[in-house]
């Protein structure tokens, strides 16, 4: 079966360079959210999307931004990355906004030295 | 505001024990409730759901209780193997973005 695709799965950058991660959701997922997991952390929710419009925010800094595609892929595009950014970012598809089963990515490990 | 606290690991056991990992809620409405799996390297995977008071999920041998009087979900499994070794995610989502606790490490040893 078709599962979510995360993009690169690694990912090395310098400070203050730009990374955009990608995200393909399960075929017929209208919702995408976006989750960052720092090392030992839970997963923080980042943003939502749903048919392309954002449908919800949590902690996602402004140096960050995200848009969903006609197609429904989503990238997560994070700019003057720090130290601090580096992470696990996950990506997760569901069939609508209720998240009633959200299916992860294996997500894209991003490394900022 | 909303949040899930499970209980802190690491949680070490012998092949065939009994496992309990705790998890509370606190939530303004009526969430759906999930415990999902982190195996080493790799992504977050439901491993089961309760979407209302009463509801019982299972999978693979485990089972979790949605508690609304409690307001628990702990997960359990009666004899555990080798490879239930992982990090363990109580989360809940009250139709936003899922909330995960803290998660707890699992390791079984043979």
């Amino acid at each position: 079966a078709a599962g979510v695709i995360q993009s690169p799965r690694h990912l090395i950058k310098e400070k203050r360079e730009t990374a955009t991660l990608k995200c393909y959701p399960i075929p017929r997922h209208d919702t995408v959210y976006w989750y960052q997991q720092g090392p030992g952390q839970d997963p923080q929710f980042l943003i939502s999307f749903y048919e392309k419009m954002q449908s919800d925010k949590g902690s996602i800094p402004d140096r960050f931004s995200a848009q969903q595609f006609s197609d429904y892929h989503s990238e997560l595009n994070m700019s003057s990355l720090e130290l601090g950014d580096s992470a696990l970012y996950f990506c997760a598809s569901s069939t609508d906004s209720s998240n009633t089963e959200a299916f992860f990515g294996q997500g894209t490990r991003l490394t900022v030295v | 505001g909303d949040s899930v606290t499970q209980m802190e690991g690491p949680v070490t056991l012998s092949e065939e024990a009994f496992l309990t990992i705790n998890c509370t809620y606190t939530a303004t409405g009526y969430p759906s409730l999930f415990w999902y799996v982190q195996y080493p390297g790799e992504g977050l995977q439901l491993l089961l759901k309760a979407t209302k008071a009463d509801d019982k999920g299972s999978n693979k041998g485990f089972e979790a209780t949605y508690r609304k009087e409690t307001t628990s979900f702990h997960l359990e499994k009666g004899s555990v193997q080798v490879s239930d070794s992982a990090v363990y995610f109580c989360a809940l989502s009250l139709a936003t973005a899922l909330i995960f606790g803290k998660g707890t490490t699992l390791s079984v040893s043979s």
